[in-house]
């Protein structure tokens, strides 16, 4: 069974630029989930989406922003990029449910400079 | 605020030399709380779903526990090939967004 795939796996932008990411969760999985991770903050939670619909949204400003297709593929964007948006993002799926495991992809790792 | 907090930051231990990792969290309603290990340059990945005090799950040389407060994460004559940051998670009020840790990096030496 594949798992989750997300690509591009590295890419490197410049201040100001806008950048999308894409995700596609293990087969039979509808929640998938994003979270950034940084040496300084850890594991930080994004948003969820289920069905095409976010459902949970973490703290972060509305440059970052995501949609998720009708086969439950997710991609998210963020706009006018930070040097503080560098980090390592992950995408994660799951069979709906907090008590249900999710699975993560390796990530894109996002460089700004 | 739900909150979880891993001790040691980083442990090293020589190859057999049992120990144990700690996760305490303060979550309203548990609904889980999640092991997972993370190798370098790569995403976590998926250890064991832990649901009630008193359970115990195994996989070759890991134990997970827990209790009403914490989670124990023992390693049994760890391999070299152990070392990794294991993170713990919990679903933050009943929906899929996990609270993570900080991480415990595991360094086995040979």
């Amino acid at each position: 069974k594949a798992g989750v795939t997300q690509t591009p796996r590295y890419l490197i932008k410049t201040r100001g630029q806008q950048v999308t990411l894409s995700c596609s969760p293990i087969s039979g999985h509808r929640s998938v989930s994003w979270y950034q991770q940084t040496p300084g903050q850890g594991l930080q939670f994004l948003f969820e989406y289920f069905s095409e619909t976010q459902r949970n949204k973490g703290n972060f400003p509305g440059r970052f922003s995501g949609r998720q297709f009708s086969n439950s593929r997710s991609e998210m964007n963020v706009s006018t990029l930070e040097l503080g948006d560098s980090a390592l993002y992950l995408c994660a799926s799951s069979l709906s449910g907090p008590d249900q495991p999710q699975h993560f992809g390796d990530g894109t790792r996002l460089s700004i400079l | 605020e739900d909150q979880v907090t891993q001790s040691p930051e980083a442990l090293r231990l020589q190859e057999g030399e049992s120990s144990s990792l700690n996760c305490s969290y303060t979550v309203s309603g548990l609904r889980g709380l999640f092991w997972y290990r993370q190798d370098p340059g790569k995403g976590p990945e998926f250890l064991f779903t832990l649901y009630s005090a008193g359970e115990e799950k195994e996989k070759e040389r890991l134990k997970a526990t827990l209790t009403k407060k914490e989670s124990f994460l023992h390693i049994t004559a760890p391999k070299p090939e152990d070392s990794a940051t294991y993170l713990c998670a919990v679903p933050q009020g009943g929906s899929e967004k996990l609270v993570f840790g900080k991480g415990t990096k595991l360094t086995v030496n040979p």
